[in-house]
């Protein structure tokens, strides 16, 4: 029942972008994206979330489409300790839990 | 700053045996969330408490059980313990108003 659709995985040069893209076509008008990470098995990590602008943070920034039917996370300078699984999270309609889909396993390549 | 606090680390036992996990939320925060994630999985969400009620249910089998209690630690029990319940149990706190969880660090269940 995943709402969200990511790439398997990725790979990204040290020191480079990370642009990890997440389609979540059917988001109801007022669902936020939540976006979260998992090093290696410890619990997820929170990132940063969006409903419509885009947002940044001291860890990354997130551009939402105009549609809302997408949305990409930014890490503007990846480092190695940034290998991670990234999860684009939407809630489950009128319940706050959240769906787990089959996330993005970034790798950082030095 | 407090993070949630999940004990034990780790926990080995037999099948067919019972097994608790307890979880300690962020101080102020009002829901508990509870997930599964076995070997090679992305987190499954079993059952959530709000105010020390239950609040949604995913796909926690009967063989578990859950509660939040009045201090807002929640315990997760499992009996009847199978080979398939070997996973990371994870949980996380929210409270209201405030966007996003906190997940703890996880309880490894091994069963054997």
């Amino acid at each position: 029942d995943a709402k969200t659709t990511q790439p398997p995985s990725m790979d990204c040069a040290e020191g480079r972008a990370a642009n990890l893209p997440c389609n979540h076509s059917t988001i109801s008008g007022n669902e936020y994206v939540y976006w979260y990470r998992q090093i290696h098995s410890q619990g997820p990590q929170y990132i940063i979330h969006g409903l419509k602008n885009n947002e940044t943070n001291e860890m990354a920034s997130l551009i939402i489409t105009e549609d809302r039917k997408s949305s990409t996370l930014i890490l503007p300078h990846a480092t190695l300790r940034d290998t991670a699984v990234y999860y684009c999270i939407v809630r489950d309609p009128g319940t706050y839990k959240y769906i787990f889909g089959t996330g993005t396993r970034l790798k950082v390549l030095a | 700053a407090a993070g949630v606090i999940q004990s034990p680390r780790h926990l080995i036992k037999e099948k067919r045996e019972t097994a608790t996990l307890k979880c300690y939320p962020i101080p102020r925060h009002d829901t508990v969330y509870w997930y599964q994630q076995g070997p090679g999985q992305d987190p499954q969400f079993l059952i959530s408490f709000y105010e020390k009620m239950q609040s949604d249910k995913g796909s926690i089998p009967d063989r578990f059980s859950a509660q939040q209690f009045s201090d807002y630690h929640s315990e997760l029990n499992m009996s009847s313990l199978e080979l398939g319940d070997s996973a990371l149990y994870f949980c996380a706190s929210s409270s209201t108003g405030i966007y996003g969880y906190t997940f703890g660090s996880g309880t490894r269940l091994t069963v054997v």
